[in-house]
């Protein structure tokens, strides 16, 4: 059937550095494709989403793009921080309840 | 808003006893999601809710889950009988009818333990 995929489920950084998370989607007919943190203990927030007509959208220190020609999500953090250090993950909209990928845990080090 | 309330957030059962798990949605929201949390499985979507009616259900494991949502600001979530394969972290999310992006406002979770 179809899913949402990760590519990479762990990353380390170094605080400063840009991280990029990937993301692999089967169901083209989503109209939105949004990107969540979740931090230990807690439930998911939202931090961007992307409409499938687009291919960029940005937010702060936050970036996503959004390749339909090959079904690729990615979420781009620039000068990443202590705080980022969580669980992404992608998320696509074939309907009112979201379809989650299984996760990248992103962990930044001083 | 104090956003979407989930009680309880941790629970330790033995199998076989029948839990209960119950979430607040955000006021005015018109839908409501149960999901569930593993490591094998990721975030899965068990059943959600439109304007209190249950839409989508096909995602509840088994007869042992049973959930209800008996009016707009109140749903349950219950097992009966538990079991061990059942522990989880299980997050009840919210969102308006008319929203833009689709995007889900979740709870904290109930973290449950079977025994």
């Amino acid at each position: 059937g179809e899913s949402v995929g990760l590519h990479l489920p762990t990353l380390s950084v170094q605080e400063g550095d840009n991280s990029i998370i990937n993301c692999a989607y089967s169901n083209s007919a989503s109209d939105y494709f949004i990107w969540y943190k979740q931090e230990s203990g807690k439930g998911p927030q939202f931090i961007i989403d992307i409409r499938s007509n687009m291919d960029k959208r940005q937010g702060q220190r936050v970036t996503v793009l959004l390749n339909k020609t090959v079904k690729h999500l990615s979420l781009q953090i620039a000068a990443t921080q202590p705080g980022d250090s969580a669980v992404y993950f992608c998320a696509e909209t074939p309907g009112y309840a979201l379809n989650f990928g299984k996760g990248t845990s992103l962990l930044v080090t001083p | 808003d104090a956003g979407v309330i989930q009680s309880p957030r941790h629970e330790v059962t033995e199998m076989g006893q029948e839990v209960t798990l119950r979430c607040k949605p955000i006021s005015g929201h018109d839908y409501l999601f149960w999901y569930r949390q593993t490591m094998m499985r990721g975030l899965e979507l068990l059943i959600y809710f439109n304007n209190n009616v249950p839409i989508d259900d096909s995602g509840m494991p088994e007869d042992r889950f049973s959930a209800k949502m008996p009016n707009a600001s109140f749903s349950t979530l219950k097992i009966q009988p538990s079991e061990p394969r059942d522990s989880a972290v299980y997050f009840c999310a919210s969102r308006p009818g008319t929203s833009g992006t689709g995007e889900l406002f979740f709870g904290e979770g109930s973290r449950l333990t079977v025994l």
